[in-house]
């Protein structure tokens, strides 16, 4: 199995809904990342997990709570969003530490999000 | 810091044309290059990547890319475009430490015409 898998694939919420994405992978990476890609942009980093524990925030608004349960699921806690953070939200897993070999992305199809 | 550059927003070719996308990067270290594609309303697909070794890289759909450390380039090429080719095209890079921290190029959309 080499997918990144991300529900739901489109999501419409008012901002004051509280709503989570789910991302999974099973191909043992022990790194995993959000990204946030607004039209017409490249992603821009959210969270690093590395195994399993938050390596980097990259000063986003606590509005996002990321969080780990374990070594296959990543989820992104969204509450009181603003319309600006309509976005398409990208999940991804990589195996860090070992060799340059495994360097690279596996990238999910993403999240649409509406705020509204 | 590490930066990438890509030269073109939009770049438009006919099918069967040779495809040439710019990319052009920053960094302190050697650095581990990347050539990512996004299709409309999808997620980002590994072209083909620079570690180490080899600095003529090919990958997956008839791509290549050459690592030129003299120009600080690693340019996307691919012989003759084909209609499905028609996408985002993303230049990354990593300093290649721990839990590869990437940073993206701002895009190149490349358009194919009949």
């Amino acid at each position: 199995d080499t997918e990144v898998t991300q529900t739901p694939k489109h999501l419409v919420m008012g901002m004051t809904n509280k709503k989570s994405l789910k991302c999974e992978q099973h191909m043992g990476h022990r790194a995993m990342y959000w990204y946030k890609q607004k039209a017409k942009k490249p992603p821009e980093l959210m969270f690093v997990y590395s195994y399993e524990k938050l390596s980097i925030n990259e000063s986003v608004p606590s509005r996002f709570s990321p969080e780990c349960p374990n070594s296959s699921l990543l989820n992104l806690h969204l509450h009181a969003l603003q319309p600006e953070d309509s976005a398409l939200y990208l999940c991804a897993s990589s195996q860090p530490g070992q060799g340059a070999s495994n360097y690279g992305y596996t990238f999910g199809s993403g999240t649409r999000l509406t705020v509204v | 810091a590490q930066s990438v550059t890509q030269l073109g927003s939009h770049v438009s070719v006919s099918e069967g044309a040779l495809v040439l996308l710019r990319c052009n990067y920053s960094s302190s270290v050697p650095p581990y290059l990347f050539w990512y594609v996004q299709y409309p309303n999808q997620g980002l697909q590994l072209l083909l990547k620079y570690t180490t070794g080899a600095t003529l890289v090919k990958g997956i759909n008839g791509f290549e890319a050459e690592f030129k450390k003299s120009e600080t380039s690693f340019h996307l090429t691919k012989p003759s475009a084909h209609m499905s080719d028609a996408a985002e095209y993303f230049c990354a890079v990593s300093e290649g430490t721990g839990f590869q921290k990437l940073v993206f190029g701002t895009g190149t959309r490349l358009l194919v015409s009949p």
